[in-house]
């Protein structure tokens, strides 16, 4: 299995300010025939289940905010909230999809400062 | 509008079978795929297989192979993912996802709300 990583486990981010969390797969999740990334993104607040954000690592699901952004390739991605915001207290998984044994990371939690 | 609705929460005791249904409706169900996710109790959200509602073929994560069987009702837009021989460590939230390209490899767009399933004697 593909094993994610994400970092940090938990950060705290004054309103209005950037925040960004790291991912990390243990092998590449970059698919050479089409040249995506198998890579997506997820927001958990408590009680709910997971809402999709992104996916093929950059691209915004229908009706996310534009302060929520992904970026980077191969093994390497990066969840940016550009201006946080109260309502983004949550906690947030990558997922891949490269291999049909899907995996999700360990999660980072995201609470105000 | 679209959305998965699951069945309520269950109690068993080790060693019994749980069945989890899923209702979808506000799409064509037989069109996409359905995935199966668990979360436990402060753990990171576990795949645990998928159906082509089309034609029924089905994939479980190794983990599960041997005790969770995934069906579905094509005349009711309902998916189901029983769980046999359960231990205290299947505690968790299970979820129905919907794959958004309807594939194996796959990321969910929409979730059913979560059936909590506690094993405990």
């Amino acid at each position: 299995d593909i094993v994610m990583t994400q970092s940090p486990d938990s950060l705290a981010v004054s309103l209005g300010e950037r925040a960004t969390i790291n991912c990390k797969s243990s092998q590449s999740v970059l698919y050479s025939s089409n040249n995506k990334n198998y890579l997506a993104w997820y927001q958990q607040k408590p009680g709910q289940p997971p809402k999709l954000l992104i996916y093929w690592a950059s691209t915004r699901e229908s009706g996310v905010p534009d302060r929520f952004s992904g970026s980077g390739s191969g093994t390497d991605f990066t969840l940016t909230i550009s201006s946080l915001q109260a309502e983004d207290v949550a906690v947030y998984y990558c997922q891949q999809y490269y291999n049909t044994s899907l995996t999700f990371g360990g999660g980072t939690k995201v609470e105000i400062k | 509008q679209v959305q998965l609705v699951q069945s309520g929460a269950e109690v068993r005791k080790p060693g019994a079978s749980v069945k989890v249904s899923c209702k979808a409706s506000g799409y064509t169900f037989t069109n996409y795929a359905m995935h199966w996710v668990r979360q436990a109790p402060g753990q990171r959200l576990e795949w645990m297989g998928w159906i082509n509602a089309g034609n029924g073929d089905t994939k479980q994560s190794q983990k599960f192979q041997d005790r969770v069987t995934i069906t579905r009702d094509t005349s009711a837009s309902t998916a189901y993912m029983e769980v046999s021989s359960l231990r205290s460590e299947d505690t968790a939230v299970y979820y129905c996802a919907r794959g958004i390209f309807g594939v194996a490899r796959d990321a969910f767009d929409i979730w059913g709300q979560g059936t909590k399933v506690t094993v405990s004697s």
